[in-house]
């Protein structure tokens, strides 16, 4: 269990309303990392934090953004949510060392319809 | 440009025989090579991963996986198969600090 937690678990809104989804880990690891999970594509990044107020572009990034102002917290903000957007979002960390090798760990994940 | 490659979307196999499920990445450097494992309505569990050394690689649930350089492969195997593995299975790669790419995953079915 590398403690990460993911809020809500399950989520339905409306096209075009702004959500945010939240996870939160308690081993105070640097990286953190959004992915999304949809049938036929595996995992795809969505956006990744190297440290607080430091982020950067996944693969599928558009129509989201991402915060991160203390090292337990990374937000994902869609800002106007559409159907594409439906999927299921895990976030991970990496126990990542400087020079070492590093694993990464996934949270519960958050179901997200937008209808 | 890192890439995976999971060619079996769909396997099943019996309860108590042998598994073996396939994963060829495209790496420039040396790869970190892991296996997950997603039971349905759940997160992604690591079974398995390669840094380095060793070639064969013990996991969790008796799970192993082999590292070939000369194949680019890094299957995941398991001499004998219990019902609750059935199962979707993610082979990923990538380096340190650094997202993974993942494979778009084999779904496992176990009959009696």
């Amino acid at each position: 269990d590398a403690g990460i937690t993911q809020s809500p678990r399950h989520k339905v809104t409306e096209t075009g309303t702004p959500v945010t989804l939240r996870c939160h880990q308690t081993e105070n690891h640097r990286y953190m990392y959004w992915y999304r999970q949809d049938p036929g594509h595996g995992l795809r990044l969505i956006h990744y934090s190297y440290g607080v107020k430091d982020t950067d572009k996944g693969e599928v990034s558009d129509g989201y953004s991402v915060s991160r102002s203390k090292t337990e917290d990374f937000l994902l903000t869609l800002e106007s949510a559409t159907s594409s957007q439906t999927s299921v979002y895990f976030c991970a960390i990496s126990d990542y060392r400087q020079g070492g090798a590093d694993t990464q760990y996934f949270g519960p994940g958050t179901r997200l319809t937008v209808l | 440009a890192q890439s995976v490659t999971q060619p079996d979307i769909h396997i099943t196999v019996s309860e108590g025989a042998s598994l073996e499920l396939r994963c060829n990445y495209s790496y420039g450097a040396t790869p970190y090579l892991f296996w997950y494992v997603q039971s349905p309505g759940q997160g992604l569990q690591l079974l398995l991963k390669y840094f380095s050394g060793d070639t064969l690689v013990q996991g969790i649930k008796g799970f192993e996986a082999e590292f070939k350089r000369s194949q680019s492969s890094f299957n995941l195997r398991k001499p004998s198969v219990h019902w609750s593995d059935a199962a979707e299975y993610f082979c990923a790669v990538g380096s340190s600090g650094y997202a993974l790419n993942f494979g778009k995953g084999t779904s496992l079915l176990v009959t009696p």
